[in-house]
């Protein structure tokens, strides 16, 4: 079975200034990806980044970068240079590559407030 | 290029109705999943399927849930008789691949049951 958890709750992060949310997860496969969804108060989802569990660098977009630690199981977020529309719910999820299909499976969500 | 669709995007009903909520997927896209969310329990996967055919309904929470895909352009989630405690958005998601790559989510059918 999948789990995934972020330990964090709730963040607060100036303006500007970066912020890595946590996320961990546990699987006994050895394919899977790991992924970053964004949900803002309007409600919809918003994929972030992906980080397949073979990929040896770690992955970026723009102001997203994973940081992947597989002996870890570990797959933060870390947002550079924080805005105000950053202010969301922020999901890790996995998807395991075994099987005939696999679902994604998410935490329990990181709620990240941007300040002035 | 058109997303995932959701239909209603907002219903209000009441208790003992039967509701029924639709997914148009993107076109090409062979995984459709079906999750619920709310404040007490997040999102939890009810069911997906890949191909049309149901691959796991374990999180379906009842015999009034019922899920469909008679298409791979269409999918319908049905609850009956709705209750109370159904209330949530109602997230519809597909994906291109049966393993991978990322789901592409609808904007959610907000569901209250008075």
């Amino acid at each position: 079975a999948q789990k995934i958890t972020q330990t964090q709750p709730g963040m607060f992060v100036q303006e500007k200034e970066a912020v890595t949310l946590d996320c961990t997860y546990d699987t006994s496969d050895q394919s899977y990806g790991l992924f970053w969804y964004k949900q803002p108060s309007s409600g919809e989802m918003i994929f972030l980044i992906y980080q397949g569990s073979y990929d040896e660098q770690n992955a970026t977009e723009g102001r997203y970068s994973l940081n992947f630690q597989k002996a870890r199981k570990s797959a933060n977020l870390v947002i550079s240079a924080s805005q105000l529309g950053d202010s969301a719910m922020y999901f890790c999820a996995m998807r395991s590559y075994t099987g005939t299909a696999s679902k994604l499976t998410f935490g329990t969500g990181t709620r990240l407030q941007v300040t002035l | 290029d058109a997303g995932v669709i959701q239909s209603p995007r907002h219903e209000v009903t009441e208790m003992g109705q039967e509701v029924t909520l639709r997914c148009k997927p993107i076109s090409g896209h062979n995984s459709l999943f079906w999750y619920r969310q709310t404040m007490m329990r997040g999102l939890e996967l009810l069911i997906y399927f890949n191909n049309n055919v149901p691959i796991d309904d374990s999180g379906m929470p009842e015999d009034r849930f019922s899920a469909k895909m008679p298409n791979a352009s269409f999918s319908t989630l049905k609850i009956q008789p709705s209750e109370p405690r159904d209330s949530a958005v109602y997230f519809c998601a597909t994906a291109q691949g049966s393993h991978t790559g990322e789901l592409f989510f609808g904007e959610g059918s907000r569901l209250t049951v008075l």
